[in-house]
Formats: structure tokens, C-alpha cells, sequence
């Protein structure tokens, strides 16, 4: 399978727990981002990656999480001390290129407790 | 602030109808207009996308309709099938020098029942 996945596909977890999750982009791909969809929503910005540097963050990324791409290649989103209103559908998706079309994971689904 | 209004919030057809799901967008920095369909438990798949340059697109049974001057574009599905049924997603970025994001600012989403 050579599209965008993530691990694992769902996490449930206790309010005050940290969770990590992990995203492999289409091996070509320099971009990287991660969404959060809440439901009966779209999905919402959270984070860019280009190769390994985060350029930007959007103001729903709070201080409890955080995301790394080291080397390039898979990227973990982390948040710490959660809370419920963490729970949600957790996005990565890839692109390269002039039009940078973005392809979708599948998703991490979080429930916090 | 939505800046991607999408409307119906949902929509039921019957099988060979042509449902239609109408986005408006207020940022006129934006230039790439994709649809992604979503089925559930699953993330989103690009379908089709279109540029302001042109005011129609076809891909199969997919078509977009777009009016730049109205900041409107429309996904119609011909000849919809039971297989269809599923959330539908405009979407809007804009494009701006290398290095930005150029992230995807999503409308609300439509969900789609096509009945047999």
C-alpha cells in the first residue's frame, strides 16, 4: 500500500493521559500536515510540515501538543494532558509538487474519557 | 470566522438522480478548489479540482461548476448510485510563495444518501 497511513486507528484514553500518535506520508512526498475533524465537521488546520521543518501552526494548537518530523519522512503528533475536548478524528495528509493536491490517512480516532 | 460555506447539510436522491452541493467562499486569495468524498471511519479522497481560470470541470460522473465573480463552485454527481452515499467535503487554498502552507480551509460537509 503506498498511500498515507496512521497508527494506531484508534486510542482511547483516560482525561490527563498523553497520547502520540504516527503518521507515514506517500514516501515522495516533502509536505506534511495534520488535521483534526470533530464530527458532522471538515477538517480543521493544525500543523505543516516541509521536510523536517514545522512552518507553520494554527492557533487550535495548543501547547499540550506537538508534532515532530524528524528526518523528513513519518511525523508523531503528541498531546499531553488530555482533555475531552481532544476527542476527535486526527488527520495527516501528504503532497509534493507545483499543486500540491493533499492525499488523506485514514485517521487516528482519539476518545478521551 | 467559516470562511467555506457549504450547503445542503445533507441530501437524499434516488438512484440516476443528480444531487448538487453548492460551496460560497469569501477569501478571494483563494485559487484551488478541490471536493473530497469521505465514507465513514475513513479520511478524505480526493475526487476532482478545479482552478479559477476555468468554469467547468468533468471527471466521469463528477462535475464542478464554478463562478468566480458569485465566489461559488458546485459539485454535481450524474447518474448517482447507491455507492455514492457517503459526506462530501468543498474545500479552498490559496497559493502563495514556497515555503507556506497552503492548507486546506474545509466547508461543513454534505452528507449524501443515494437511495436504490
Amino acid at each position: 500500500d503506498t498511500g498515507v497511513s496512521q497508527n494506531p486507528r484508534h486510542k482511547i484514553t483516560k482525561r490527563g493521559q498523553n497520547v502520540t500518535f504516527r503518521c507515514d506520508p506517500i514516501s515522495e512526498h516533502n509536505r506534511l500536515y495534520w488535521y483534526r475533524q470533530t464530527l458532522g465537521q471538515g477538517p480543521e488546520f493544525l500543523t505543516y510540515f516541509q521536510n523536517e521543518a514545522q512552518l507553520e501552526k494554527s492557533r487550535l494548537l495548543s501547547d499540550r501538543f506537538s508534532a515532530e518530523r524528524p528526518k523528513g519522512s513519518f511525523s508523531t503528533l503528541e498531546i499531553q494532558r488530555t482533555e475531552q475536548g481532544d476527542s476527535a478524528m486526527y488527520l495527516c495528509a501528504s503532497s509534493f509538487g507545483q499543486y500540491n493536491e493533499q492525499f488523506f490517512g485514514p485517521g487516528t480516532r482519539l476518545t478521551v474519557l | 470566522q467559516q470562511q467555506v460555506k457549504q450547503s445542503p447539510q445533507s441530501l437524499i436522491v434516488q438512484k440516476g438522480g443528480i444531487p448538487i452541493i453548492n460551496c460560497a467562499y469569501e477569501n478571494t486569495a483563494f485559487d484551488y478548489f478541490p471536493w473530497y468524498q469521505q465514507f465513514p471511519g475513513k479520511g478524505p479522497a480526493l475526487l476532482i479540482a478545479i482552478r479559477p481560470d476555468v468554469s467547468e470541470k468533468k471527471e466521469g460522473r463528477f462535475t464542478i461548476s464554478f463562478n468566480k465573480s458569485a465566489k461559488q463552485f458546485s459539485l454535481h454527481i450524474m447518474d448517482s448510485q447507491p455507492g455514492d452515499s457517503a459526506t462530501y467535503f468543498c474545500a479552498a487554498r490559496t497559493t502563495v510563495s514556497s515555503g507556506s502552507a497552503r492548507q486546506l480551509t474545509f466547508g461543513s460537509g454534505t452528507q449524501l444518501t443515494v437511495l436504490p
